[in-house]
């Protein structure tokens, strides 16, 4: 099947720095990528759609200026947590729709622990 | 807009008996569904989705759901479960347009007793 590399697993930063975090297509190529984020025990929530080439379409209450998403190559996107807090802890998942046989794909996911 | 309500937040089984859990969307566009399955600390797996076709759709692991559009239903069923799927379920509707956004429900934490 399509696959999503998501790194890093796991971060903990101090309070005030900022974040990166990378999802790679390995067997496609990601056009779009979708950006989730995941409080413990509860949904995901979709935070950004990012498209190759393009700025990133942020939902409803996201801040696009803490959550910056970059999507430079058909490959990569990334999102960068900056001046990150403690509230910003969550899990982090990625996912890109591969084609219409393998449906869309998701990262394992990235645990952001904030000092 | 979609939406989608997964009625039971959690689901307590004994080990070979059957389950079903529930999911209903609302949209006003015609949409595709999923059943996704999240184990502690993980992505997520696809166990079954619905394009089109056959409203009884097969995943993995023994699970199928049914599409029923005049309830607006895509409900999971398994006909014996095992310790091991133990987790959580999320079911998810996009547009019926190919690398629409993806919305999810609540999820249903299913637990299986030995």
């Amino acid at each position: 099947g399509a696959v999503v590399s998501q790194h890093p697993s796991w971060v903990i930063c101090k309070s005030g720095t900022s974040v990166k975090i990378e999802c790679r297509s390995l067997d496609f190529q990601a056009t779009t990528m979708f950006w989730y984020r995941q409080f413990p025990k509860q949904s995901l929530m979709l935070m950004a759609t990012s498209n190759e080439g393009s700025k990133a379409t942020y939902e409803q209450g996201v801040e696009k200026d803490k959550f910056l998403i970059n999507h430079a190559s058909l490959t990569l996107s990334t999102l960068t947590v900056t001046s990150a807090h403690p509230e910003d802890s969550s899990f982090y998942i990625c996912s890109a729709p591969a084609d219409r046989d393998r449906g869309y794909t998701f990262g394992s996911g990235t645990r952001l622990t904030v000092v | 807009a979609q939406s989608v309500t997964q009625l039971d937040s959690q689901v307590p089984v004994f080990e070979e008996a059957p389950v079903e859990l529930r999911c209903n969307y609302s949209s006003s566009v015609s949409v595709y569904l999923f059943w996704y399955v999240q184990y502690p600390n993980q992505g997520l797996q696809l166990l079954l989705k619905y394009l089109s076709g056959s409203t009884l759709v097969k995943g993995i692991n023994g699970f199928e759901a049914e599409f029923n559009k005049s309830q607006t239903s895509f409900h999971l069923r398994k006909p014996s479960v095992h310790i091991s799927d133990t987790a959580e379920y999320f079911c998810a509707v996009s547009p019926r347009r190919w690398a629409s956004k993806i919305i999810f429900g609540s999820g249903t934490r299913l637990s299986i007793r030995p």
